[in-house]
């Protein structure tokens, strides 16, 4: 059964710096998502994307966030200047384009985000 | 707004016992509403969901819920636990427009399955 494939597993950053997480979705889906999990807490949205560009994002998802699909399989979700509140689990997740928002997302594994 | 709220942080069954986990939502209009699974180090894994029709779904490894419009739940349930289906299950809402609307998640309740 296809997935949705996150890289690395676990990245590890200094304050300040960048950090590209990186997505490969299912090869038929079209709608992208963001997610995070700061450890012992709920699943939060960050953002959705659709035809290059964003369809919804959140409260969290401010301007030092952004996502792009640099090719036809990649969708990343880039952070400019990491602070310590953006550890957390990071979910990629992808859904099918035909039968609307009745077809379920699909999750990556995720990648664990730890800011030093 | 929409919200989803689970009530209990762990449940604990003996296996072969029926389980339960609560899930209550709040949204604006109809709901879709869907159940994942979580296992240790690994992402949110999709169990079923409700989108319309029968208000009983089932879906993988035996598990199927319960629609209540009247008392807007969508509990999860299982007729014979197994010690495998301990985990961290999700509760999920999303709005019935727009097709890359986001899922609201609830906190989780974790499930323990003892033999």
């Amino acid at each position: 059964e296809p997935e949705v494939t996150q890289t690395p597993s676990h990245q590890v950053t200094q304050m300040g710096q960048e950090v590209i997480l990186r997505c490969v979705p299912i090869s038929n889906h079209l709608y992208f998502y963001w997610y995070r999990q700061i450890l012992g807490q709920k699943v939060e949205f960050l953002v959705s994307f659709y035809n290059n560009e964003i369809s919804e994002k959140s409260e969290i998802f401010d301007d030092q966030f952004s996502v792009e699909r640099p090719d036809g399989s990649n969708f990343t979700l880039k952070i400019r200047s990491t602070k310590l509140e953006d550890s957390a689990m990071y979910f990629c997740a992808s859904s099918k384009v035909t039968g609307g928002p009745n077809q379920p997302q699909h999750f990556g594994d995720g990648t664990r985000l730890s800011i030093l | 707004a929409q919200s989803v709220a689970q009530p209990e942080d762990q449940v604990n069954v003996a296996e072969g016992n029926p389980l339960t986990v609560k899930c209550t939502y709040s949204v604006s209009g109809n709901p879709y509403l869907f159940w994942y699974v979580q296992y240790p180090n690994r992402g949110l894994q999709f169990l079923l969901k409700y989108i319309t029709g029968d208000n009983l779904v089932k879906g993988s490894y035996g598990f199927e819920a319960e629609f209540n419009k009247s008392q807007t739940s969508f509990h999860l349930k299982k007729p014979s636990a197994l010690v495998s289906d301990s985990a961290l299950y999700f509760c999920a809402v999303r709005r019935n427009t727009g097709t890359a609307s986001k899922l609201t998640f609830g906190t989780g309740t974790r499930l323990q399955v003892t033999l």
